[in-house]
């Protein structure tokens, strides 16, 4: 599978804990994206990297939320103490360069906290 | 503060209609308008769009932006079941690397 690989697909924790989502985008994508998709609305952007730099938050990364890419190859999204609020679906999308067509979206992680 | 409406929110059709979904937007530094649909999971592309009035097809698929009032629609024609999912528009916005989308419209196509 050359595609946007996502894991965990699912995601259950409790109020209060501590998860972390993977993304390993297609290969020679240097720019990598999450966003978040809330029940009946569209993705929201979170955060946008270039190779391993971070270069645009996105106001609703709160200071619970904290994305990396090492070596600019595969992302980590962590939200510390989750929230009820944080029940969504986390999209992560690659693409080359400036080619915005080529935003490729991976299937996501769905978090539920309960 | 950038903003993309779609309507309807949800369109129930028959198998064989035609349905014309609607996009608006305002944004501050538009570079191009994108469409995909959802089905379960990851969105897939559709079409962009980036100058106006020039139609993009795509099989029963077809796609048109207006510049000037700000708006795009998607047709899908001779529908069938397979077509139901959700439809979402997004603005790629210059400069910013990031898509501005919309709440997309939930269509649902009956046999």
């Amino acid at each position: 599978d050359t595609g946007v690989s996502q894991n965990p697909r699912h995601k259950i924790t409790k109020r209060g804990q501590n998860v972390t989502f993977r993304c390993d985008p297609i290969s020679e994508h240097n720019r990598l994206y999450w966003y978040r998709q809330t029940l009946g609305q569209g993705p929201e952007f979170l955060t946008y990297f270039q190779n391993e730099a971070q270069l645009e938050k996105s106001r609703l990364l709160s200071d619970r939320f904290s994305a990396e890419r090492p070596k600019g190859s595969f992302s980590t999204l962590e939200i510390q103490r989750t929230e009820q609020g944080d029940s969504a679906m986390y999209l992560c999308a690659s693409s080359l360069g400036g080619l915005d067509y080529g935003y490729t979206f991976g299937s996501g992680t769905r978090l539920t906290v309960v | 503060e950038d903003k993309v409406v779609q309507s309807p929110l949800s369109l129930v059709v028959h198998e064989g209609d035609t349905v014309t979904l609607n996009c608006s937007y305002e944004v501050t530094n538009f570079r191009s308008l994108l469409w995909y649909k959802q089905e379960k999971k990851a969105p897939t592309f559709l079409f962009m769009l980036t100058s106006s009035g020039i139609e993009k097809k795509s099989g029963r698929l077809s796609s048109i932006l207006d510049k000037k009032e700000l708006f795009s629609i998607l047709n899908i024609t001779a529908t069938q079941t397979g077509d139901s999912a959700i439809y979402l528009c997004a603005v790629f916005i210059q400069g910013a690397q990031k898509l501005v989308f919309g709440q997309g419209t939930r269509l649902t196509i009956n046999p």
